[in-house]
């Protein structure tokens, strides 16, 4: 099973750019790389998906290295509003079709006046 | 909103008791994943249902069991609970086969076993 790593938590101040770091070094080939935001009590929303280089979207970025083995999730000017956890999941496909997504705990980001 | 509903919202069961919960799918989504989530913790995967048969699962006992309907909507089904099932329980869906498989949440469900 791909098992991913990342900070347990990160503060920033309104306005920068945050740059949160996944490492899942047992990714397999087919795996594809997503991004969920989950506020108290709700849901993970999905943020932005990739499999290699750099996938942008109206609200944020991800970057995949050549080796796959981390991802970093970049958040340009936060606000309040984007204080939430945020995990990244890496879908496993084992033999057989099986399909085994693992999340990490996921990076509780607080963003400051 | 991602169009993935799921009841009850919250609910009460004592221990040994037997739960059920629901999921209702993003139109045309013909998969759906649970999964438990704890307190402070990430969400983990409980199984994935595709065309109406389990085809993942993740490490949970057989006391978890689910369904899916032809509609693709879904059932949880928890026997003999434990006062460690306690948690926020969430559903997935999304449609397979495609060339990114994005999965989208429901709200969850909150049980608490007493």
């Amino acid at each position: 099973l791909a098992k991913t790593t990342q900070p347990i938590s990160m503060d920033s101040y309104e306005g920068q750019e945050v740059n949160i770091t996944c490492s899942h070094n047992n990714i397999a080939t087919n795996d594809y790389i997503t991004w969920y935001q989950q506020f108290p009590s709700q849901g993970p929303r999905f943020i932005i998906q990739g499999y290699k280089t750099k996938v942008t979207n109206e609200v944020a970025s991800l970057f995949i290295p050549a080796d796959r083995k981390s991802s970093t999730l970049s958040l340009p000017r936060v606000s309040l509003s984007d204080t939430a956890v945020y995990y990244c999941l890496v879908g496993d496909a084992i033999s057989g079709g099986s399909y085994i997504p693992t999340f990490g705990r996921g990076t509780s980001l607080i963003v400051h006046p | 909103e991602t169009g993935v509903t799921q009841s009850p919202t919250h609910l009460i069961k004592t221990r040994g008791q037997q739960v059920t919960l629901r999921c209702s799918s993003q139109s045309g989504h013909n998969t759906v994943s649970w999964y438990q989530q704890a307190l402070g913790q990430g969400p983990q995967f409980i199984f994935q249902y595709y065309r109406e048969e389990e085809n993942g699962r993740g490490n949970f006992p057989p006391r978890f069991s689910g369904l899916q309907f032809p509609n693709y909507s879904s059932e949880l089904n928890v026997n003999a609970l434990e006062l460690d099932d306690s948690a926020l329980y969430l559903c997935a869906t999304k449609i397979s086969g495609g060339a990114e498989e994005t999965q989208y949440f429901g709200p969850g469900t909150r049980l608490l076993v007493l």
